[in-house]
């Protein structure tokens, strides 16, 4: 069975560029949810998505969007980078919804400067 | 709205220390799902345990095991016979059953010294 992957690990932008980040699920989960952790906090939800259609919304602006493929892979966008985007972006597969075990990816860990 | 509290920010044990881990949660919700998960310095989120709002039971696994009461709105993880290699982020979340995301506490960094 393989598990939650991303690409890329490390990723350096510039404020005001625009970065995508990938994501593919475990075998057989048909959810991706996006989280980005802070620094020394806990993981914020972005948002999920299920087949391919946006399942939930966390609080974050519409610069951050996303697409999920009919494999269930996902892509998470950002626009306009800024300062405060500087993140571990993690990526979770599931079966359906948050009542679910999610499965989560090693992350991306992105640096905007 | 989910709400979860880790009140312990470090913890730090000498190996073979039993340790237990906070977890408060707030939740208007009937039915919902508490999470633990742990992150060790790689960054991968890892999960260990998913428990229902209508188990109450208390679960042991090797020497993981988790206390829940739902009359204090409590999740405590204990390690039993701590180790180094369990030197991580611990980090309690709760879902609602229709909800769709993991509402994540700020965690609780546990170091192990031998």
């Amino acid at each position: 069975e393989t598990g939650v992957t991303q690409s890329p690990t490390h990723l350096i932008k510039t404020r005001g560029q625009q970065v995508t980040l990938r994501c593919s699920s475990q075998s057989g989960h048909n959810t991706v949810s996006w989280y980005q952790q802070a620094l020394g906090q806990g993981p914020q939800f972005i948002f999920q998505y299920y087949r391919e259609e946006e399942n939930g919304r966390g609080n974050f602006p519409p610069r951050f969007s996303g697409l999920q493929f009919p494999n269930y892979s996902s892509e998470l966008n950002v626009n306009a980078l800024e300062l405060d985007d500087s993140a571990l972006y993690l990526c979770a597969s599931s079966l359906q919804g948050g009542s679910y075990e999610q499965y989560f990816g090693p992350g991306t860990r992105l640096t905007v400067t | 709205a989910q709400k979860v509290t880790q009140a312990q920010t470090e913890i730090s044990v000498v190996e073979k220390e039993d340790v237990t881990l906070d977890c408060v949660y707030e939740t208007r919700d009937t039915t919902y799902y508490l999470f633990w998960y742990k992150q060790p310095p790689s960054g991968e989120l890892v999960f260990l345990i998913r428990r229902n709002s209508f188990d109450e039971q208390n679960e042991i696994s090797g020497r993981y095991s988790w206390n829940f009461q739902k009359s204090t709105s409590s999740f405590n993880f204990t390690i039993t016979a701590s180790q180094v290699v369990d030197s991580a982020v611990y980090f309690c979340a709760l879902s609602a059953s229709y909800d769709y995301k993991l509402s994540f506490g700020a965690g609780t960094t546990v170091t192990v010294r031998a």
